[in-house]
C-alpha cells in the first residue's frame, strides 16, 4: 500500500481481554517502531524491528505486552490481561533506515489502533 | 535520556496571522530536532528536521524552525496560517551518535485551532 496501514482502527476490549492489533509497513521498508501514545500526552517508545529482529523492546510497559514481525514485514503488538492503564492508542512506524539522523531519512506514521479497556 | 517540553497545549489563533509555538529540550547528549503534524484521524507527518549547519530550518508547508542551542530550544513559526493548519504539533528529539538514535522522544503536542 502507499502508506503504513493498522487495524482494527478501534478495539474495545473487557479487563482481561487478550488484544491483537496488527500493522502492515510500507513494502521494502526494514525498520518498524511501535509507540504508545495516552490521551493529552505525546508518543512514547514501545519497540523497534530491524527487519524481523526485534532489537529493542526497552519500552514494553510489562510483560503482558508482546510485539512480533515473524517475516520482517507485517508486525503485530498482542496485550495480554488487558488493563485500564492500557488504553491508548498504539502507532505503529516504518523506515528505511533506523537511524533518525539521514537527510533523506523519514518515518512513516500510521493512523494508529485506539484501544479503550473497560 | 532526553525529555521534551512543549509550553503551550492549545493555540488559538485567527487565520492569516502568525503563529509560534514552543519547545524545549534537555539531553545529555546532542540531539537531533524534529517538528511532527497530526492532521485529525491521520498518522503523524514530519514538518521539519534539524540535524546540523544553518540553525534556521525550513519545512513544508511554510514552516520554519530555529535551533537555539544555548536555550534548548526549538520554536516551530509560520508567519500567516490557514485554516487547513489546524492540528496537533509535537516537538520531538533523538540522540546523535548512540546506538539508539533511532529512538524519538515526544513532547507532549500542542494542539493549534486556525479561526476564520
Amino acid at each position: 500500500g502507499a502508506g503504513v496501514s493498522q487495524s482494527p482502527r478501534y478495539k474495545v476490549a473487557k479487563r482481561g481481554q487478550d488484544v491483537a492489533l496488527r500493522c502492515d509497513p510500507i513494502s521494502g521498508h526494514v525498520s518498524l517502531f511501535w509507540y504508545q501514545q495516552a490521551l493529552g500526552q505525546g508518543p512514547e517508545f514501545l519497540t523497534y524491528f530491524q527487519n524481523e529482529a526485534q532489537l529493542d523492546k526497552s519500552g514494553l510497559p510489562s510483560d503482558r505486552f508482546f510485539a512480533e514481525r515473524p517475516e520482517g514485514s507485517v508486525s503485530t503488538l498482542k496485550i495480554q490481561r488487558t488493563q485500564q492503564e492500557d488504553s491508548a492508542v498504539y502507532l505503529c512506524a516504518s523506515s528505511l533506515d533506523n537511524s533518525q539522523g539521514g537527510e533523506g531519512e523519514k518515518l512513516f506514521f500510521g493512523s494508529g489502533t485506539q484501544l479503550s479497556v473497560l | 535520556a532526553q525529555s521534551v517540553t512543549q509550553l503551550d497545549s492549545q493555540v488559538p489563533v485567527f487565520e492569516e496571522a502568525p503563529v509560534e509555538l514552543r519547545c524545549n529540550y534537555s539531553s545529555s547528549v546532542s540531539v537531533y530536532l524534529f517538528w511532527y503534524v497530526q492532521y485529525p484521524n491521520q498518522g503523524l507527518q514530519l514538518l521539519l528536521k534539524y540535524l546540523s549547519g544553518s540553525t534556521l530550518v525550513k519545512g513544508i508547508n511554510g514552516f520554519e524552525a530555529e535551533f537555539n542551542k544555548s536555550q534548548t530550544s526549538f520554536h516551530l513559526r509560520k508567519p500567516s496560517v490557514h485554516i487547513s493548519d489546524t492540528a496537533e504539533y509535537f516537538c520531538a528529539v533523538s540522540p546523535i551518535l548512540s546506538t539508539n538514535d533511532y529512538k524519538l522522544s515526544f513532547g507532549a503536542g500542542t494542539t493549534v485551532t486556525v479561526r476564520a
